[in-house]
This record gives C-alpha cells, sequence and structure tokens, in this order.
C-alpha cells in the first residue's frame, strides 16, 4: 500500500508570493491533517479536513488555507509569503475517527528569501 | 489549554541500554489517546506508540513500552536494548477528540555506540 505523498520536497520562494502544497493520503484515508514544524516548536496544527470539510483549524493567519477534494487529495496554500514561513510543513492521513494513528508524510521543506 | 510537555529536549544512551523520554500533558478530559512518534533524518515521522487513556494497562510494542499515569497525566516511554536505529526525534501527541493532535516540541535520542 502506498503511503502519504507530499509534493514538492523542496520549495524556495520569495517574500510575497504564494505557494501551493499537494498531499495525496494513504488509499482509504479519508482524513488529512496539516501541521507545520519548525525547530524548538515541535508541530503545530494548520487544519483537518475529511470528506472535503474542514472540522477543525490551527491558530493561524488566513493566509494559512486549504482544501480537500473528493477523492481525499489535499492542498494547502500560503499567500503573501513572509520569511517566518519558513518550516517544514507535513501532511498527515488516517481514517480520521476513533483516535487512528496519523500517518505522515515526508514533508514540504518551505524556504522563504 | 490543552497542552503536552517534554521536557528533555536532548537524551543519549548507550547502545544496548534502556532510556526513558518524558511526557506530560494538561487536560480535563477523560477520554483521549496519547502517541509516541519517531522521526528519524529522513524526516519521516513513523508511529511507535499508542496508549487509549480508558485502558489502564500499558501499552507496548516490542522494545518500547509505555509509562501512563493518568491521574498524575504523565506518558513516558521506555525503549529497552537501545539500538543505533533508534536514534531521531521522538515526539509524543496527544488527542482529546476534537480532530486535532496536539504535539510536544520532542526530545533528540542519540544513541552512543
Amino acid at each position: 500500500k502506498a503511503g502519504v505523498t507530499q509534493t514538492p520536497r523542496y520549495l524556495i520562494k520569495t517574500r510575497g508570493q504564494q505557494v501551493t502544497l499537494s498531499c495525496s493520503p494513504i488509499s482509504g484515508h479519508r482524513s488529512v491533517s496539516w501541521y507545520q514544524q519548525t525547530p524548538g516548536q515541535g508541530l503545530q496544527f494548520l487544519f483537518e479536513y475529511f470528506s472535503e470539510t474542514q472540522r477543525n483549524k490551527g491558530n493561524f493567519p488566513g493566509r494559512f488555507s486549504g482544501r480537500q477534494f473528493s477523492n481525499s487529495r489535499s492542498e494547502m496554500n500560503v499567500s503573501t509569503l513572509e520569511l517566518g514561513d519558513s518550516a517544514l510543513y507535513l501532511c498527515a492521513s488516517s481514517f480520521g475517527q476513533g483516535g487512528a494513528p496519523l500517518h505522515f508524510g515526508n514533508g514540504t521543506r518551505l524556504t522563504v528569501t | 489549554a490543552q497542552t503536552v510537555t517534554q521536557s528533555q529536549p536532548e537524551m543519549s544512551v548507550q547502545e544496548a541500554e534502556t532510556v526513558t523520554l518524558s511526557c506530560t500533558y494538561d487536560t480535563s478530559e477523560s477520554d483521549y489517546y496519547l502517541f509516541w512518534y519517531k522521526q528519524p533524518p529522513s524526516r519521516q515521522m513513523i508511529l511507535v506508540i499508542r496508549q487509549e487513556a480508558y485502558k489502564q494497562q500499558n501499552a507496548t510494542e516490542n522494545r518500547f513500552s509505555v509509562n501512563f499515569q493518568k491521574a498524575a497525566k504523565s506518558f513516558s516511554l521506555k525503549i529497552s536494548d537501545s539500538q543505533l536505529g533508534d536514534a531521531a526525534m521522538y515526539f509524543c501527541a496527544y488527542y482529546p477528540g476534537t480532530y486535532k493532535y496536539i504535539f510536544g516540541t520532542g526530545t533528540r535520542l542519540k544513541v552512543l555506540a
């Protein structure tokens, strides 16, 4: 069974630009979550989608948005990039209920210059 | 606020010895789930162990076991017979059922040959 696939693996952008990250979950998983990982901060929750509906959202500015498609694939978008957005962005999928464990992708390393 | 605290930023252990990583969490919930994840240099987060709060019995997965103290809100991970491949960042996570997993800041484990 294929794992969670995130593309691209690395991304370099300039301040003010926007970026779209993609995530394909494990087949059969309907929940996709996004996390921002920075050194010393651990993983910060961005949002969670289940069957195209956002069920929870973290404390991030409106520049961070996401969506999920009918095939469970998900994208997150960051507009008007800031230097502080440089981080590893992790996508995780799960069955979405009962404390099911998250299955993570390899992440997208975003660098904003 | 629901928080997860890992008070040891870095730990070292000799190969073949035992090490315990600490995790405490703050919650007013009675039913929830706890996890330990491992993140090697490859960046992919891997589930190590999962504990359901309503189960008194401590979870065990081969050389990995937990000491779950619900009243103390403590969830430590014990790694027995440490191997070089155990070197990684370890994250403790808590799931209260709100579609949002809350992670600690991680403990970097070094295994000395």
